[in-house]
């Protein structure tokens, strides 16, 4: 089945300890993007790769760090959790572009 | 600031009912507006997108209209459901910034029996 595979999908961590949410597709997708969900602000995209080794700033990429070095994931690293990254996380890829996202099924982060 | 503003926030409409949901840009460089379905718990799913050379896509029974001039676009549930009850966003893109795809705040439809 083509998707988008996001682990974990909840996790609860406190301020500082450096986490990893890793995000794997099974679909060859050129495009990967990691967006953020916060009721009111809809999806913040945070950063997105166009291919391997190449990625791009979202709008809002301050406290984040992401790594392309395999086509297939792209996991999206909090080297200092805050609160303010309490959210759900969504990572997403399309073949092409923004054309067509699909969405895995979310993390959501608590950060005390 | 979000570059794609998106109204109203929330809905409730009786099945049968013609739901419609309004999204603005200002950022000339997008070409290309999808519309996309979320369901509690789940991530957003593509639903309908359309691209600035024509003015309404339907697909089943939903339209999306599309203004150029205006920078305007939005999306129409024909018939409405209860299964289409769920969060809808609009977003857009831009040749200028491949892949990268900025969203409304999104509207919680309410489709009642």
């Amino acid at each position: 089945e083509a998707q988008v595979t996001q682990n974990p999908r909840y996790l609860i961590t406190v301020t500082g300890k450096k986490l990893t949410v890793t995000c794997s597709q099974n679909m060859n997708h050129e495009y990967m993007s990691w967006y953020r969900q916060d009721p009111g602000l809809g999806l913040r995209q945070i950063y997105y790769s166009m291919n391997v080794e190449v990625t791009d700033k979202g709008d809002v990429p301050e406290g984040y760090k992401v790594s392309r070095k395999e086509k297939r994931n792209f996991p999206l690293i909090l080297e200092s959790p805050s609160p303010n990254q309490t959210s759900l996380y969504f990572c997403a890829s399309s073949l092409q572009g923004a054309d067509g996202y699909t969405f895995g099924s979310g993390t959501r982060l608590t950060v005390v | 600031q979000q570059q794609v503003k998106q109204s109203p926030q929330s809905l409730i409409v009786q099945k049968g009912g013609i739901p419609i949901i309004n999204c603005a840009y200002e950022n000339t460089a997008f070409d290309y507006f999808p519309w996309y379905q979320q369901f509690p718990g789940k991530g957003p799913a593509l639903l309908i997108a359309i691209r600035p050379d024509v003015s309404e896509k339907k697909e089943g029974r939903f339209t999306i209209s599309f203004n150029k001039s205006a920078k305007q676009f939005s999306l129409h549930i024909m018939d409405s459901q209860p299964g289409d009850s769920a969060t809808y966003f609009c977003a857009a893109s831009g040749t200028d910034s491949w892949g990268k795809l900025q969203f409304g705040a999104g509207t919680q439809v309410v489709v009642t029996p």
